[in-house]
């Protein structure tokens, strides 16, 4: 088993530049997460997906959009980059997604320039 | 709004000592308090978690105590070792919301 596929693992992005986020998993896992990891402020929820066609914000969705047409898809579309949305994302499945069990992608480095 | 408090912020000890980080919270409808290890370069992996219907829970050298009252949970690590180095962070959820909290990281050194 995989678990959970993030790429890619670096990308350098100038600003108003669009991207996606790519995260993958193969646990048939109904709930997917993204977080981004800043210093000093630990790992903050971006969007969230309780199943294929749900989705929902978290505490930092602006500026994010995310789609879930699949149960192993979950990927995360930065719309107009901005140097504020430098940081290390997270992409995370569980089986239920109440604060257990949950299993983290390696990341995504991304810097806004 | 922080929801979870984590301190120390960077904590250095010596091979086989204790290390102790500690964590509070505010909101009280939290039911689940995990502790998540991340070493650089990957993602966080969970270490230990706990319930607030009791207060400790240990596995090997990681204990968790919890302490309802105060609103408090902290990670004690025993006999630390240098590859016990890495970033620590505790979380906590409510069974009704589809979302982890977490506290903003201890980096641990362990001195060999």
């Amino acid at each position: 088993n995989a678990g959970v596929t993030q790429t890619p693992k670096f990308q350098v992005l100038k600003t108003g530049q669009s991207m996606t986020l790519q995260c993958a998993q193969d646990m048939n896992h109904e709930y997917m997460s993204w977080y981004r990891q800043d210093p000093g402020m630990g790992l903050r929820l971006i969007h969230y997906s309780v199943g294929a066609g749900i989705t929902d914000q978290g505490e930092v969705p602006n500026g994010y959009n995310v789609s879930r047409s699949t149960t192993e898809d979950f990927p995360l579309r930065l719309l107009s980059a901005a140097p504020s949305q430098t940081s290390v994302y997270f992409c995370a499945s569980s089986y239920s997604g109440q604060g257990r069990g949950y299993t983290f992608g390696s990341g995504t480095r991304l810097t806004v320039v | 709004q922080q929801q979870v408090k984590q301190s120390p912020q960077s904590l250095i000890v010596q091979k086989g000592g204790i290390s102790i980080i500690n964590c509070a919270y505010e909101n009280t409808a939290f039911d689940y308090f995990p502790w998540y290890q991340q070493f650089p370069g990957k993602g966080p992996a969970l270490l230990i978690a706990i319930r607030p219907d009791v207060s400790e829970k240990k596995e090997g050298r990681f204990t968790i105590s919890f302490n309802k009252s105060a609103k408090q949970f902290s990670l004690h690590i025993m006999d630390s070792q240098p590859g016990d180095s890495a970033t620590y962070f505790c979380a906590a959820s409510r069974s009704s919301a589809r979302q982890l909290t977490f506290g903003s990281g201890t980096q641990l050194t362990v001195l060999p």
